[in-house]
Order: structure tokens, then C-alpha cells, then sequence
């Protein structure tokens, strides 16, 4: 059984460059999220989706943060134009309902 | 708001010591309880999980935790570490008031276990 896949693992980019992180959620399950992970912050909450639909994206820092999900097995977060500082490991997640979520392996982000 | 506090940033333990986490939360209604482990360049996986019923919870590789509704706390225990349970430990809560979908985490619990 597939579980959350992400991708790519790890991605470095000069400042200024748009970012595009990849999500597919384990297949069933109606809920996917993304968090970021930093030393400083911990574990962050940027967005989540209810069968492709965004319900909330109160966590999303700026406007430069988009995340889309086209279909059920998809979603992207999309950072543009990308800075230094959002540097960190971003996680997607999914559930079938209510709690708990299953993490993917994350994407280490470095903005040089 | 709500939220998760851990109070150790980072455990120091030998082998075969026993181990027990600190997790407190801050809100007055409803709520789901997790533990989650993190293995070092690794993926968050779910140690166990407390919704309602027996406080006593049991989880993955010998884990368990105590619902104390009482002191806010959930706390994480194994009476025996091993050298391969080093990793960081996150608490996390579900609070139906903002939305049970929305997992709150404290700052997460590095353990060291020394062989």
C-alpha cells in the first residue's frame, strides 16, 4: 500500500526562482495538507483541501505561497518568487476523515 | 488559542532506561490526542493515538500514553528505550473548536538513546 508521496526529495534554487513541490495522496483518502518544518517554528499548518476543495489557508505565509489541487491524486504547492527564508522541509499529509494523518517523506526546500 | 506545549527540547537516556515525555495542552473542549515519531532525515509516523474511551493508550513498538484530562496532559512512556528509538517525538492535538481537521504540534521531544 502507496502511502504519501512527494516530490522532488530535496530541491535547491537561487533566490528570486519559482519553487514547485509535488504531493499524491494515499488513493481514498478525501483530506491532504501541507505543513512546513522548521528549526525555529516547529511543525506549521500551510493549508488544507476537502475533496480538491482549499478550506483553509490561513497558515500560508504570504501571497508568494499558492497550492492547487487539481484532482484527487494531486496537488502542488508553488512558491513564487522564492526567498531565503522559505528554506525548510515541507510535508504533505493525508487522511480519510478525521484524524490521523499519514506524512509523506517531505521535500527539503533551499533557497540560496 | 489552543495549543501543545512539550517541556523537554532534548532527552539524554541509556539503553533499557525507562522514558516518559511531557505533552500538555491548552483548551477546554474536545480533543484528539497523537504522538508522532520522526527518525532522523525521515517521515512523521503515527506512534498512537487517543480519542476517547481508556486514557491508557497503547501504540507501535512498546509506546503508550496517559489521557489525564484533569492535568491537560498526555504523556508519553516505554519502560525499556532502545538505541533505535532515538528520533524526535511530536505531540499533536486535534481541537474541535477550530476544526478537527487542524493538527496543532508542540515543538517536538528529541530523545538520544546511548547504547
Amino acid at each position: 500500500d502507496a502511502g504519501v508521496i512527494q516530490s522532488p526529495r530535496h530541491e535547491v534554487t537561487e533566490m528570486g526562482q519559482e519553487v514547485t513541490l509535488r504531493c499524491k495522496p494515499i488513493s481514498g483518502h478525501d483530506y491532504l495538507f501541507w505543513y512546513r518544518q522548521t528549526m525555529m517554528r516547529g511543525l506549521e499548518l500551510l493549508i488544507y483541501f476537502n475533496n480538491n476543495v482549499p478550506i483553509d489557508d490561513s497558515g500560508m505565509p504570504e501571497d508568494r505561497f499558492s497550492a492547487k489541487m487539481p484532482n484527487a491524486s494531486f496537488s502542488t504547492l508553488k512558491i513564487q518568487p522564492s526567498e531565503p527564508r522559505d528554506s525548510a522541509v515541507y510535508f504533505c499529509a493525508s487522511s480519510p476523515g478525521p484524524q490521523p494523518q499519514h506524512f509523506g517523506d517531505g521535500t527539503r526546500l533551499s533557497i540560496l | 488559542a489552543q495549543s501543545v506545549s512539550q517541556h523537554n527540547h532534548h532527552v539524554i537516556l541509556s539503553e533499557a532506561a525507562s522514558l516518559e515525555l511531557g505533552c500538555n495542552y491548552s483548551y477546554g473542549g474536545t480533543v484528539n490526542l497523537f504522538w508522532y515519531v520522526q527518525y532522523p532525515g525521515q517521515h512523521l509516523q503515527l506512534l498512537l493515538k487517543y480519542f476517547s474511551g481508556d486514557p491508557l493508550v497503547k501504540g507501535i513498538k512498546g509506546f503508550e500514553a496517559e489521557f489525564i484530562k484533569s492535568k491537560f496532559s498526555f504523556n508519553l512512556r516505554k519502560p525499556s528505550v532502545q538505541w533505535s528509538d532515538t528520533a524526535e517525538y511530536f505531540c499533536a492535538g486535534a481541537f474541535s473548536g477550530a476544526g478537527s481537521y487542524q493538527l496543532t504540534f508542540g515543538k517536538g521531544t528529541k530523545l538520544s538513546v546511548i547504547p
